[in-house]
């Protein structure tokens, strides 16, 4: 089945613990990327990336990284979460930058 | 950057009836599309509709370019039709894709 992968589905950490969300599509798509979801606001964009270890700023990129090292997989890596990252997270893919684009399920993060 | 604004913010129905929802957006966009959120959480891809009108099955979507709009018909509304609905737009400039969400039109269709 084609999908987006995202683990975990819920978490909760402490600021300054580093933590990684992993994301993974079996649809050899080309372009992926991270959005987080807070109320009031909806979907920000994080983190985008076209092709594997081409990786570009969205809208809030600031307390994030992300890499590309492989085609299937786009990370995302908190170094020191601090409590205004606590949100709900978005992974997606297509198959080029433009094209539809799939969503993983989402991942609750909480930093206390 | 790119403005987004979906209108209305809420909209409650009673099951079976027509609604209309609308995305205004402030500059020349590559692509649009419009996502449908479930009361779970998942988002669901509706429309890739750059452009004119797509339908399927209930639910149709018109985009003019051209006046910066697109609009979200959904016809004899169910209960299953309730959660948020996006619709985001795509700026290409050089090798960036950026994509921009509207804050999205809460629907809720009572039985």
């Amino acid at each position: 089945e084609a999908q987006v992968t995202q683990n975990p589905r819920y978490l909760i950490t402490v600021t300054g613990k580093k933590l990684t969300v992993t994301c993974s599509q079996n649809m050899n798509h080309e372009y992926m990327s991270w959005y987080r979801q807070d109320p009031g606001l909806g979907l920000r964009q994080i983190y985008y990336s076209m092709n594997v270890e081409v990786t570009d700023k969205g809208d809030v990129p600031e307390g994030y990284k992300v890499s590309r090292k492989e085609k299937r997989n786009f990370p995302l890596i908190l170094e020191s979460p601090s409590p205004n990252q606590t949100s709900l997270y978005f992974c997606a893919s297509s198959l080029v930058g433009g094209a539809p684009l799939h969503f993983g399920n989402g991942t609750r993060l909480t930093v206390t | 950057g790119i403005q987004v604004e979906q209108s209305p913010p809420d909209l409650i129905l009673q099951e079976g009836a027509n609604s209309t929802l609308r995305c205004n957006f402030s500059d020349s966009v590559n692509n649009l599309q419009w996502f449908h959120q479930n009361p779970w959480g998942q988002l669901i891809n509706l429309f890739y509709i750059p452009s004119g009108t797509k339908q399927n099955g209930r639910l149709s979507a018109t985009t003019v370019a051209t006046e910066r709009y697109s609009l979200l018909y959904i016809s004899s509304s169910q209960t299953t039709d309730s959660g948020v609905y996006f619709c985001a737009v795509l700026i290409s400039s050089g090798s960036a894709r950026q994509l921009t969400f509207g804050s999205g039109t809460q629907l809720t269709v009572l039985p």
